[in-house]
């Protein structure tokens, strides 16, 4: 149980176009979606937290324009990059926490890889 | 600042012997300490997690430990194979008075293990 999936796993696109990434918790509803991104060799850094129904909270520093994030329903949140640039080719992780867990577990997704030519 | 760091960064290691990763936090209030393992171009996937009144976690050939009041975690693998090579993270929970709560990521160990 406690799947996490995302599509598409890679994404390469031209400078300018937008791009949406899709989060899907398969088998639970997951009140609180998370969005991270991804440097090589880097860790994992919060870009917003999602709640079902409401709008995202953003991390200092994150644009929200640019990241524009949609959590519609309970098992579904997205993340559309907006006018994609080069220096926004990185992985994308998502992660979804469910309803009534008692510890603060999130499931991650395996990861979109973007890469903006 | 609420931190957590790793080491060593990287290390090699040959299939069938041991290995310990460190990690060290500053982080509070403390909820709890996972493990989590990423393979490349994965998502992490979870191997323990410990609140504070635990001190030992085992997961196969993985066991963590957690030291509470040095705000010390290692994550010790047994027999070590090549499938293990990957990132391991260390990530610490923090509550907030509101009820919410932050992960915090540490920068990782990248572990290669060779035949």
């Amino acid at each position: 149980g406690a799947v996490v999936s995302q599509h598409p796993s890679r994404v390469i696109c031209k400078s300018g176009t937008s791009v949406k990434i899709e989060c899907r918790s398969l088998d639970f509803q997951a009140t609180t979606m998370f969005w991270y991104r991804q440097f090589p060799k880097k860790s994992l850094m919060l870009m917003a937290t999602s709640n079902e129904g409401s709008k995202a909270t953003y991390e200092q520093g994150v644009e929200k324009d640019k990241f524009l994030i949609n959590h519609a329903s309970l098992t579904l949140s997205t993340l559309t990059v907006t006018s994609a640039h080069p220096e926004d080719s990185s992985f994308y992780i998502c992660s979804a926490r469910y309803r009534g867990l008692a510890i603060n577990e999130q499931f991650f997704g395996p990861g979109t890889r973007l890469t903006v030519l | 600042k609420n931190q957590v760091e790793q080491s060593p960064q990287s290390l090699i290691i040959l299939e069938g012997k041991n290995c310990t990763l460190q990690c060290n936090y500053t982080v509070s209030p403390f909820s709890n300490l996972r493990w989590y393992k990423q393979d490349t171009g994965r998502g992490p996937v979870s191997l323990t997690i410990m609140t504070f009144s635990e001190n030992t976690k085992s997961n196969g050939r993985y066991t963590a430990t957690l030291d509470a009041d040095t705000k010390q975690s290692s994550l010790h693998i047994t027999a070590s194979q090549l499938s293990d090579s990957a990132s391991y993270i260390c990530v610490v929970s923090a509550n907030s008075r509101t009820g919410t709560y932050k992960y915090i990521f540490g920068t990782g160990t990248r572990l290669k293990v060779l035949a």
